[in-house]
């Protein structure tokens, strides 16, 4: 099926940097979710966005729903040990008649203490 | 946020048999979803699920395969048929609340078919 694309695949950090990542899409979206999966759990839903140019912040996480509508964006501000995880983007276009998201390729990330 | 839970949280099952994955809720919901995942990947969505309607399924995947139940606004079931090595795989349930547009996810189903 259809997926977003998220880069980086993949980043290995020291503790305490900040960190960006970001999806991209060829559709135009009206909802944007990003979540973080550790393994063996599902994923947990981190920020909503719901209007382009929105920026909306979750503690040291930051996300802005791009303006084109085609992306989103994600940063993490001092990140911690804790903060190791696989990280999804997903959007949904309503407009379309349906209610289903389409998910990112995941950006996963691993901090060093 | 809605509390999801799944039953079994893991199972090896035999090439041809069924399993039956459930996803309660703790709230009233009205669209549920089914996703599966590869260890590592992301979400493909199987179906979703509304109660009093057939479920929705997306391309690549029928109801002979992976039949649904939606008997009420808090309860969902996935089966798995005639299992293949394949079909090894993180099934994941998901609820929609009210108009939010947030979906919240179960903490998945680990199957390994042998």
């Amino acid at each position: 099926g259809q997926q977003l694309n998220q880069s980086p695949q993949s980043m290995f950090i020291q503790e305490g940097e900040d960190v960006s990542m970001n999806c991209t899409s060829s559709s135009i979206f009206n909802t944007w979710l990003w979540y973080k999966q550790e393994p063996g759990e599902g994923p947990v839903l981190l920020i909503a966005l719901y209007k382009a140019g929105e920026l909306t912040s979750n503690g040291r996480l930051t996300a802005q729903f791009g303006i084109t509508r085609k992306d989103s964006f994600l940063n993490i501000s001092a990140s911690i040990p804790s903060d190791v995880g696989i990280y999804f983007c997903a959007g949904q276009n309503t407009t379309s008649g349906t209610y289903k998201y389409i998910f990112g390729t995941g950006t996963r990330l691993k901090v060093l203490a | 946020s809605a509390v999801i839970s799944q039953k079994p949280s893991r199972d090896i099952c035999q090439r041809g048999t069924s399993l039956t994955i459930q996803c309660q809720v703790d709230s009233q919901v009205t669209m549920m979803f089914w996703y599966r995942q590869q260890p590592g990947q992301s979400l493909t969505l199987i179906a979703t699920a509304n109660q009093g309607s057939e479920a929705t399924y997306e391309s690549g995947f029928v109801i002979d395969k992976f039949p649904i139940s939606r008997p009420n606004l808090t309860f969902s079931t996935l089966t798995v048929s005639n299992m293949s090595p394949e079909d090894s795989s993180i099934y994941l349930c998901s609820v929609e609340q009210g108009w939010s547009y947030e979906q919240y996810f179960g903490p998945g189903t680990r199957l390994t078919v042998t």
